[in-house]
């Protein structure tokens, strides 16, 4: 089966780095995407990556990708008191999207 | 317009009533989900749906009945309703044949049983 395990909570300070990570099983793993919950809202995908990609920049995003060990993580710079919310990096194999178990980004001042 | 919209955003029902919520997109997609996400905000893929027929079913008890009636619409159906169902839903879309079939997702709905 396919498993995706990131940590629940992460604390930063407002102008510090975030770095959210995210391990999964599925070696299938065709995308690999970084979607943001914010308080009673829907899913609002921020970024993805192409299996065969190691990294992808896109403004204060930065994803990483370690194929070899299965691992993703997603680097916010300069994290703003908008960036708390839930973060979800989610697999694709095939026509199936996986999520993980959510990792909460509280920002404090 | 609303790409993926779904109704009722709140749903408060009774243990053993019989409910639907509905989803439509209008991106012309191909693929629709349904996912729960529980209170600890675990999110779980229930069916997957591709040009109207059933790809994915996942694990999920009987008592829940997805329907496609077309390309655009995912309805769900749930018989019996338990306290375990309480959950927010979400339903979502995917271009099957993108080349970055990135899944775009609905309010979601809140489901109360009580």
């Amino acid at each position: 089966g396919e498993d995706v395990e990131q940590s629940l909570f992460l604390s930063v300070r407002e102008g510090d780095s975030s770095v959210i990570n995210c391990t999964y099983t599925d070696s299938s793993s065709t995308y690999l995407y970084w979607y943001k919950q914010e308080p009673g809202a829907g899913l609002q995908l921020l970024t993805y990556i192409f299996s065969n990609m190691d990294m992808k920049q896109d403004q204060r995003l930065t994803v990483l990708l370690n194929k070899k060990d299965k691992h993703l993580s997603l680097r916010i710079a300069d994290t703003q008191t908008g960036d708390s919310a839930i973060y979800f990096c989610a697999e694709r194999a095939a026509s199936k999207l996986t999520f993980g178990t959510g990792t909460r980004l509280q920002v404090t001042l | 317009d609303t790409a993926v919209s779904q109704t009722p955003k709140y749903l408060v029902t009774q243990m053993g009533n019989d409910k639907s919520i509905k989803c439509e997109q209008n991106l012309g997609h191909d693929t629709m989900y349904w996912y729960k996400q529980d209170s600890k905000k675990f999110l779980k893929i229930m069916f997957s749906y591709n040009n109207k027929e059933l790809i994915i079913n996942e694990t999920v008890p009987n008592r829940f009945s997805p329907k496609s009636p077309d390309k655009a619409h995912l309805n769900l159906h749930i018989n019996s309703l338990e306290l375990g169902d309480s959950a927010v839903y979400f339903c979502a879309s995917s271009p099957r044949l993108a080349p970055v079939a990135e899944a775009f997702f609905g309010q979601g709905t809140r489901l109360t049983v009580v």
